[in-house]
């Protein structure tokens, strides 16, 4: 599994946008990027994955690069209730694969 | 559907009592998964299965811990003797690599906070 580093923490007021960069220098051709959301007290959720280029969906959008060693989480006007902390994994998802949790990036928005 | 279940959502006990939590994971899921946080730690897999059939059990942290998955409906992790330092929220997950769009995600229960005094 590709190691991958994200801010341990982020602040941001409700209406910003907020973006979690995380760096993934040894991401190998068959890996994909996915992000998990983690409200305090509940399991970690699913938001979003990508390959290349840009995906999008109802709640996020995840921009990668040309050459994938990095990836942005979006969050579009985020709210109070987006204070969380957010995972990026890298893995080779075409099957099975052990997820591998890090410390994630514990975002706090403030009104 | 309505998601992993996991009971109880909160236990307390004594050291050295038995400790069962119980798992439902998603209906026609084939892979469910144990883990535990913590503050230290974070999120840590103790246990994997496919099929009903352990196959990765490295994370379990010692002999005092054991998981069983009966059926594909229903599983436990159970620590026996439980000690102070078991003290955490313990999730299950389960997730499928058939027919998904997104690869390989898994789908996590509310967890079980565990405090041993």
């Amino acid at each position: 599994l590709a190691k991958t580093t994200q801010p341990i923490s982020m602040d941001s007021y409700e209406g910003q946008e907020v973006n979690i960069t995380c760096s993934h220098n040894n991401i190998a051709t068959n890996d994909y990027i996915t992000w998990y959301q983690q409200f305090p007290s509940q399991g970690p959720r699913f938001i979003i994955q990508g390959y290349k280029t840009k995906v999008t969906n109802e709640v996020a959008s995840l921009f990668i690069p040309a050459d994938r060693k990095s990836s942005t989480l979006s969050l579009p006007r985020v709210s109070l209730s987006d204070t969380a902390v957010y995972y990026c994994l890298v893995g080779d998802y075409t099957g099975f694969q052990k997820l591998v949790f890090g410390t994630g990036t514990r975002l706090l928005v403030s009104p | 559907d309505a998601g992993v279940i996991q009971s109880p959502r909160h236990e307390v006990t004594e050291m050295g009592q038995e400790v069962t939590l119980r798992c439902k994971p998603i209906s026609g899921h084939d892979y469910l998964f144990w883990y535990r946080q913590t503050m230290m730690r974070g999120l840590e897999l103790l246990i994997y299965f496919n099929n009903n059939v352990p196959i990765d059990d490295s994370g379990m942290p010692e002999d005092r811990f054991s998981a069983k998955m009966p059926n594909a409906s229903f599983s436990t992790l159970k620590i026996q003797p439980s000690e102070p330092r078991d003290s955490a929220v313990y999730f299950c997950a389960s997730s499928t690599t058939t027919g998904a769009l997104a690869k390989n995600i898994q789908y996590f229960g509310a967890g079980t906070r565990l405090s041993v005094l």
